[in-house]
């Protein structure tokens, strides 16, 4: 079945380690996403990618990084320099930025920081 | 893009058709009407969307008003599997990403 997945589900961290998120998509999609939600709000864009080689700052970028070495894959960064990661983290892709109304997503990755 | 107005929160009976209300009043004519759903601590799902014609799939219907200024989500036999925050997006393309507003948390009741 094609599907986008993130691991791990759940993920610890100490304060001020680097964590690194997984998100991989067989869907054959250009576009990738990673979003941010906080308990009771709507979901924040952290970073996007319309190709390989590329992708730009969302929202709220700062203290997060990324890269898209692979179609298929997306990972994003949580640097010691985010100042509140606990967070759920969202990953999606599109086909296309184009067709970015479109957006299948992943299961999330809640990670906690103390 | 367009600003969206949802309720907060809304029941409906197991059983029966959940109709959930959203107000884009300021819609321009090339914005899309986009409804997804995220249950409890899952990746939200993408369930519809339109321009200003209703339209159906085999999740929900879309109704959209002939202003444009508002549309409403069908879900036709809601199930407790239906529970989740629905969200109501307006997208043109004028910018490079979707807006997850706070949405409607639909509870359903056995």
């Amino acid at each position: 079945d094609g599907g986008i997945t993130q691991s791990p589900k759940y993920l610890f961290r100490k304060e001020g380690q680097n964590v690194t998120l997984s998100c991989e998509q067989n869907l054959n999609h250009d576009a990738m996403y990673w979003y941010r939600q906080d308990p009771g709000q709507g979901l924040r864009l952290i970073y996007y990618s319309q190709i390989v080689n590329d992708f730009q700052k969302g929202d709220i970028a700062e203290g997060y990084s990324v890269s898209r070495e692979k179609k298929e894959s997306f990972p994003l960064t949580v640097t010691s320099a985010q100042k509140n990661p606990t967070a759920f983290y969202l990953c999606a892709s599109s086909i296309s930025q184009g067709r970015i109304g479109e957006q299948y997503f992943g299961p999330g990755t809640r990670l906690t920081v103390t | 893009d367009a600003k969206t107005t949802q309720p907060t929160s809304m029941d409906c009976a197991e059983g029966r058709a959940a109709n959930l209300p959203c107000n884009h009043s300021t819609i321009s004519g090339n914005e899309y009407v986009y409804w997804y759903r995220q249950i409890h601590s899952q990746g939200p799902q993408y369930i519809i969307h339109g321009l200003k014609n209703n339209e159906t799939n085999e999740m929900a219907s879309l109704i959209i008003t002939e202003d444009r200024k508002s549309s409403t989500l069908i879900l036709p036999h809601a199930t407790l599997r239906d529970t989740a925050v629905y969200y109501c997006i307006v997208y043109g393309g004028a910018t490079n990403k979707l807006i997850f507003g706070t949405g409607t948390l639909l509870a359903v009741q056995p």
